[in-house]
């Protein structure tokens, strides 16, 4: 098993540029998970889902979508970045909203 | 908001020593759990402990939880050059499934 992948890993944008995150789980697990960490801070919650076809706002939705079509793949849109957005994202997933595994990170720059 | 805020914010031990860290939250929690994030990479699920249970042991980890004082320790024992990394708290509301970090705690291991 693979776990949770994401794609890519290091990534740099223009301000302004979109793009897409890709998060693959290998679990059958129903709820995914968007997250980005900043220096000195924990985790902040983005956007989840708790199953195919259904996604919520988490904490700092602002700047994002994101869509679930396949219950493996969570993607994580940025439709015009920004340096705000400068950030490490993590994608996660869990089989019952408890315990959660992770993916390696993105690294995103916004210039 | 972050609901958990760990306590150091870094520790530096000798390898062979134990280190402890803290962690208080502000509302009630279903869960706590522990998590592991070694430099450049995501994080890793150690330990998770309910709201009902006061004590939980993983091989060489301890956690203990409070929900009077609404705190929780994670004690690691005879630490090793390995056991380098940060570690982070998040609680799990009741009847909710979205985490909530802390900022984490550095663990230095000298060697």
């Amino acid at each position: 098993n693979a776990g949770v992948t994401q794609t890519p890993k290091f990534r740099v944008l223009k301000t302004g540029q979109s793009m897409t995150l890709l998060c693959a789980q290998d679990m059958n697990h129903e709820y995914m998970y968007w997250y980005r960490q900043d220096p000195g801070m924990g985790l902040r919650l983005i956007h989840y889902s708790v199953g195919e076809g259904t996604t919520a706002k988490g904490e700092v939705p602002d700047g994002y979508n994101v869509s679930r079509l396949k219950k493996q793949n969570f993607l994580l849109g940025l439709e015009s970045a920004a340096p705000s957005q400068t950030s490490v994202y993590f994608c996660a997933s869990s089989v019952d909203g408890s315990e959660q595994y992770f993916g390696p990170g993105t690294r995103l720059t916004v210039t | 908001s972050q609901q958990g805020e760990e306590d150091p914010q870094a520790l530096s031990i000798q390898e062979g020593e134990n280190a402890t860290m803290n962690c208080s939250y502000k509302t009630s929690i279903n869960n706590l759990q522990w998590y592991r994030q070694n430099s450049g990479r995501g994080l890793v699920h150690l330990i998770l402990i309910r709201s009902n249970e006061r004590e939980k042991h993983s091989g060489r980890l301890r956690v203990t939880l409070d929900t009077s004082k609404k705190s929780s320790s994670l004690l690691i024992t005879a630490s090793r050059a390995a056991d380098t990394a940060s570690y982070f708290c998040a609680t799990v509301p009741p009847g909710d499934y979205k985490l909530s970090f802390g900022a984490g705690t550095t663990v230095t291991v000298r060697a």
